[in-house]
């Protein structure tokens, strides 16, 4: 069974940083897309970022270009989400999810997630 | 930018009763690039339909998808305690890659 688990989660100030980490199992991490979707609380879900299989491209939604930074290691089945200059509205529960399927993309699957309070 | 809009925002039905969500682009989108999830208090989203109406591996086939264009639907035939909970359609769109409508909460009447 695929496994997704997320970590990294805490609390920070408002302009601090963060790298949360997801760590993937039971399956080939380097042959599949990877992202990152977040929920503030009470909110609905919110795509942030996309990584590609081998890490070459990169994509991110607009209210975090800039700040932050989406990263894998095929070696050790890792994905990474460095968040910096981070605001109160980045404070979310934020999801590893495994893209399937190139002609009809989807999240099939997805961690427990890790959440991200940014308060001073 | 494409953007998704679900409705009703919120659905009140008894268990047994039919549930018919909607998901309208404000583009029209291809329908392979849509999909449903399913997420209840306190777990990660589920994905329930994909490319607009094939149902995802291990979903009762009492979830049914269909839609085309800018227009999509989720039904659910007849609804059991479970199924009780928030959905979200989802497109892909390339840049940026994927964005989620609000979400539509089916609660018990």
């Amino acid at each position: 069974e695929v496994q997704l688990l997320e970590s990294g989660g805490g609390l920070v100030q408002p302009g601090g940083s963060l790298r949360l980490s997801c760590a993937a199992s039971e399956f080939t991490f380097s042959s599949y897309v990877m992202n990152w979707v977040r929920q503030a609380p009470g909110k609905g879900l919110e795509w942030v970022s996309g990584i590609s299989d081998n890490g070459r491209s990169t994509y991110y939604a607009e209210s975090v270009k800039g700040r932050f930074s989406i990263s894998r290691d095929n070696s050790k089945n890792t994905l990474f989400l460095q968040m910096s200059s981070l605001r109160a509205e980045d404070t979310a529960i934020y999801y590893c999810a495994k893209e399937d399927g190139i002609a009809a993309p989807r999240f099939q699957y997805w961690g427990q997630g890790t959440l991200v309070t940014v308060a001073s | 930018e494409i953007v998704l809009t679900q409705s009703p925002g919120t659905l009140s039905l008894s268990p047994g009763e039919r549930a018919t969500l909607s998901c309208r682009a404000s583009q029209r989108v291809t329908s392979d690039y849509i999909a449903w999830y399913q997420q209840k208090p306190g777990q990660a989203p589920r994905l329930l339909i994909y490319g607009a109406s094939s149902r995802a591996t291990g979903i009762p086939d009492r979830f049914s998808g269909s839609g085309s264009g800018t227009d999509f639907t989720l039904t659910i035939t007849r609804l059991e305690p479970e199924d009780f909970a928030v959905y979200y359609c989802q497109q892909y769109v390339g840049s940026p890659r994927f964005t989620f409508g609000p979400g539509t909460k089916v609660d018990i009447k």
